[in-house]
């Protein structure tokens, strides 16, 4: 069936480096994706978002890049802090034109380490 | 705070029984969403309410499931007889739903367990 899914269950760096995570899918038709980060304990916290008429979008450190071409998108985050610790997921929006209803579909995640 | 609040957050029961959590969305948002997550898992879309209407239920959603959002503003889910595949994290989200699609806010989660 169609998913979206994480290329690493973990990554480590060190403080100060840059990071990236990698999500693919699979449905080409899909339109908006979203990044959220998630501690320890809390529920997923919104990062960023991009839409399929955009190939890049940057926000406050963190960049997310969208390849249509071969239904990859990555997240990137600059100068990688402790505070950055935490599990990252994707999802797409799936939004239903018949009936009006919505829904996130989220890949596995990538555990994000920083080591001070 | 004025996100999303969910009660209780952790909730340990016997096989069996039957279990309600509520929802409490950030007060403007008429869109509500019920999520469940297991461990190492990204959350699984359980059921969607626009107002009080519910819109959309995942086939996850057995029979022994219901959720209701009686006045359009809190939420309930219930879940009857419960067994041990049901211990997971439960979320609650919500949103503006500007135009086709928005950003969608989570609550804490209700940590389930069942022994």
């Amino acid at each position: 069936g169609e998913s979206v899914g994480l290329h690493l269950p973990t990554l480590s760096v060190q403080e100060g480096d840059n990071s990236i995570i990698n999500c693919a899918y699979s449905n080409s038709a899909s339109d908006y994706f979203i990044w959220y980060k998630q501690e320890s304990g809390k529920g997923p916290q919104f990062i960023i978002d991009i839409r399929s008429n955009m190939d890049k979008r940057q926000g406050q450190r963190v960049t997310v890049l969208l390849n249509k071409t071969v239904k990859h998108l990555s997240l990137q985050i600059a100068a990688t802090q402790p505070g950055d610790s935490a599990v990252y997921f994707c999802a797409e929006n799936r939004f239903k034109y018949q009936g009006g209803s919505e829904k996130l579909v989220f890949g596995k995640g990538t555990k994000l380490t920083v080591n001070p | 705070d004025t996100g999303v609040s969910q009660n209780p957050r952790h909730k340990i029961t016997k096989r069996g029984q039957n279990v309600t959590f509520r929802c409490d969305p950030i007060s403007e948002h008429n869109r509500l969403y019920w999520y469940r997550q297991t461990l190492g898992q990204g959350p699984e879309f359980l059921t969607y309410f626009q107002n009080e209407a519910q819109l959309e239920k995942s086939r996850l959603l057995s029979d022994r499931f219901s959720a209701e959002r009686p006045k359009g503003s809190f939420s309930t889910l219930e879940i009857q007889r419960t067994e041990q595949g049901d211990s997971a994290m439960y979320l609650c989200a919500s949103s503006s739903g500007q135009g086709a699609v928005g950003e969608q806010f989570f609550g804490p989660g209700t940590r389930l367990t069942v022994l």
